[in-house]
């Protein structure tokens, strides 16, 4: 069975600190890896994604893969408060022919002014 | 361009009642899908769409959920003998290729009484 595992939190950290959010996966064929924003009452919004190794960057955003360790993190660089909301990792992965997303739980940032 | 868009955004329904939700993908979008998230938790699969079929619904939890797609953009979940257990959001998304990024619906929070 495919997980992808979160911490809960709260992670709180002050306005202008980096936030960093991790998530592993179990399913060693996945291919794409997502990170969403999920602000309470609202939908989740996409904001990054990544298919190989490495750093990808798009503004105060980096997403890391390591794929020998199963392991995706996203990096909030200058964090600021309306950053706060609940992170959910997604992957996508060949077990599921490349289509559907199994979700994390989500893990909840805080940033304090 | 205009996003995913889900109506109704609220449904409340009495056990064993018959709702109807329905998603308007992306426009050009050819892949849809459909997730399910309980409170504290990621989406959770239900169903996806390949144009007009159903390439996978191993995430239907039941036969009292089916779902549709007959011209291959607007999308209907159909839910028979609600149960209250039933009660969650209801989350559209849609791609435009299969192993693509997804984008989400603002959803329909449904409610069994």
């Amino acid at each position: 069975q495919k997980e992808v595992e979160q911490n809960s939190g709260p992670l709180s950290v002050p306005e202008g600190a980096i936030a960093s959010l991790n998530c592993t996966y179990s399913d060693r064929g996945s291919q794409s890896f997502f990170w969403y924003r999920q602000y309470s009452g609202k939908s989740p919004e996409l904001i990054m994604f990544i298919y190989s190794n490495g750093d990808k960057e798009d503004g105060r955003f980096t997403a890391q893969l390591n794929k020998a360790s199963q392991y995706v993190s996203l990096l909030i660089r200058d964090s600021q408060p309306s950053d706060s909301a609940t992170y959910l990792c997604a992957v996508n992965g060949y077990g599921s022919g490349y289509s559907t997303l199994t979700f994390g739980k989500g893990t909840m940032l805080l940033v304090s002014p | 361009g205009a996003g995913v868009s889900q109506t109704p955004s609220n449904k409340v329904t009495e056990k064993g009642k018959y709702v109807e939700l329905r998603c308007d993908p992306i426009s050009g979008h050819t892949a849809l899908y459909w997730y399910r998230q309980s409170l504290g938790q990621g989406p959770e699969f239900l169903i996806y769409f390949q144009g007009t079929g159903a390439a996978d619904d191993s995430g239907l939890p039941n036969d009292r959920f089916f779902a549709v797609r007959p011209e291959g953009s607007v999308s209907t979940l159909k839910i028979q003998r609600t149960e209250r257990g039933d009660s969650a959001v209801y989350l559209c998304a849609s791609s435009l290729r299969r192993e693509n990024e997804q984008y989400f619906g603002p959803g329909t929070r449904l409610t069994v009484t």
